[in-house]
């Protein structure tokens, strides 16, 4: 079954450095999405994704935060300052077509610590 | 490593016993709703979905119930096996690209 696949899948990094998250779509899939999910706490859209721009975010995906998809195949999620409240599990997911539930993809997450 | 949702409420059923989470949700624009089901170290995984005209639907071994009037879903999952034990998030669609997702509960299956 084609999956989302995301790296890395532990990320430590120090107060105030930027990361990169990165992730690969199923590959026919036209739609990307980044949530996070903090420790003990929902799991919170941060933005999607479609045709090379940004369709919606959420008011967590501040300046500090961007998305890019580099080549036909990557999607990453960067974030360029990183605060302790940074810290939590991070989702990319896509879907086919938009608001599609049975298609809608999450991968296995990467966690990012910031120290 | 250290899981997610540590101070989720927990459902404990024995095995084979039937099992209902149940969510609220907020929107009453949301017309389509999707259960997920999460491992540790795992991303969500769809179970079931269920549009805002329907008031039920089933699947294998799951059934979920829309009750619009109060904005509550619930999931119900016949025969608990091991295998179920995750949490549980229930999330609402009310536009067309994000997914709101409840907090979550987590569901122990004991032997």
């Amino acid at each position: 079954e084609p999956e989302v696949t995301q790296t890395p899948s532990h990320q430590v990094t120090q107060m105030g450095q930027e990361v990169i998250l990165r992730c690969v779509p199923i590959s026919n899939h036209l739609y990307f999405y980044w949530y996070r999910q903090i420790l003990g706490q929902k799991v919170e859209f941060l933005v999607s994704f479609y045709n090379n721009e940004i369709s919606e975010k959420s008011e967590i995906f501040d300046d500090q935060f961007s998305v890019e998809r580099p080549d036909g195949s990557n999607f990453t999620l960067k974030i360029r300052s990183t605060k302790l409240e940074d810290s939590a599990m991070y989702f990319c997911a896509s879907s086919e077509s938009a608001g599609q539930g049975r298609g809608y993809t999450f991968g296995s997450g990467t966690r990012l610590t910031v120290v | 490593g250290e899981s997610v949702g540590l101070h989720l409420p927990t459902l404990s059923v024995q095995e084979g016993d039937n099992s209902i989470i149940n969510c609220a949700y907020s929107n009453s624009a949301s017309d389509y709703f999707i259960w997920y089901k999460q491992e540790s170290g795992k991303g969500p995984q769809f179970i079931i979905d269920i549009r805002s005209n329907m008031d039920k639907r089933q699947g294998q071994r799951v059934t979920v119930l829309l009750n619009k009037t109060v904005k509550h879903l619930s999931l119900q999952i016949a025969a608990t096996q091991p295998g179920d034990s995750a949490v549980y998030f229930c999330a609402e669609i009310p536009g067309t690209y994000k997914y709101i997702f409840g907090t979550g509960t987590r569901l122990k299956v004991l032997a």
